[in-house]
């Protein structure tokens, strides 16, 4: 099943304790990104990749780190989370770079920091 | 000012109602044009794409007018199962290989 995969989804953590948050896609896509979702603020992107080895700031990167060494994998670190970082994570990705391809989000992952 | 605005919600229908969902951007270089669906925090997939002749899948229409800077989704005979919130995207040509602008969203509930 063609899909994109988020773990954990659900994170209860302590301020300055590194996290990562895991996301892998089969479905072959060049282009991966990280977005929040926040009451009030709606979706915002963090980082995006648009390839193995090519990634680049979204919206809001500060306090983020991402890495992309292999096309299926796309993680999403805090180095030293606080609560302001809490909140709810997508991972999606699509094929190509055209901006009109459908984007597919994985599950989610709820962050809380304490 | 938000990139991307739309209706309040929630909206609180009958089933067998229709409804309209109307959406604003305010940055003219928007190139693409879409309508997600989010089930209670669940992830957003995609409902339709909008073309600028305006385009129908089922039950769905959605309409693109460039000049005003506005999209809309009306949806014809609500079933339950279309209660989630409605995001409105936008993306920009050359922005980011794709970054998608979302909406805050609107919240529509049928009811029986």
């Amino acid at each position: 099943e063609a899909q994109v995969t988020q773990n954990p989804r659900y994170l209860i953590t302590v301020t300055g304790k590194k996290l990562t948050v895991t996301c892998s896609q089969n479905m072959n896509h060049e282009y991966m990104s990280w977005y929040r979702q926040d009451p009030g603020l709606g979706l915002r992107q963090i980082y995006y990749s648009m390839n193995v080895e090519v990634t680049d700031k979204g919206d809001v990167p500060e306090g983020y780190k991402v890495s992309r060494k292999e096309k299926r994998n796309f993680p999403l670190i805090l180095e030293s989370p606080s609560p302001n970082q809490t909140s709810l994570y997508f991972c999606a990705s699509k094929t190509g770079t055209e901006i009109y391809n459908e984007q597919f989000f994985g599950p989610g992952t709820r962050l809380t920091v304490l | 000012r938000k990139e991307v605005e739309q209706d309040p919600g929630p909206f609180n229908v009958p089933e067998g109602a229709t409804v309209a969902f109307n959406c604003t951007y305010s940055n003219s270089a928007s190139q693409s044009f879409f309508w997600y669906r989010q089930d209670c925090r669940k992830e957003p997939k995609l409902l339709m794409s909008v073309y600028s002749s305006g385009n129908e899948d089922g039950r769905f229409t959605a309409q693109l007018n460039r000049a005003s800077q506005y999209i809309s989704l009306l949806i014809r005979d609500s079933k339950l199962s279309d209660s989630a919130t409605y995001l409105c995207v936008v993306t920009r040509v050359y922005n980011q290989g794709g970054k998608l602008i979302f909406g805050q969203g609107t919240e529509l509930s049928v009811k029986p």
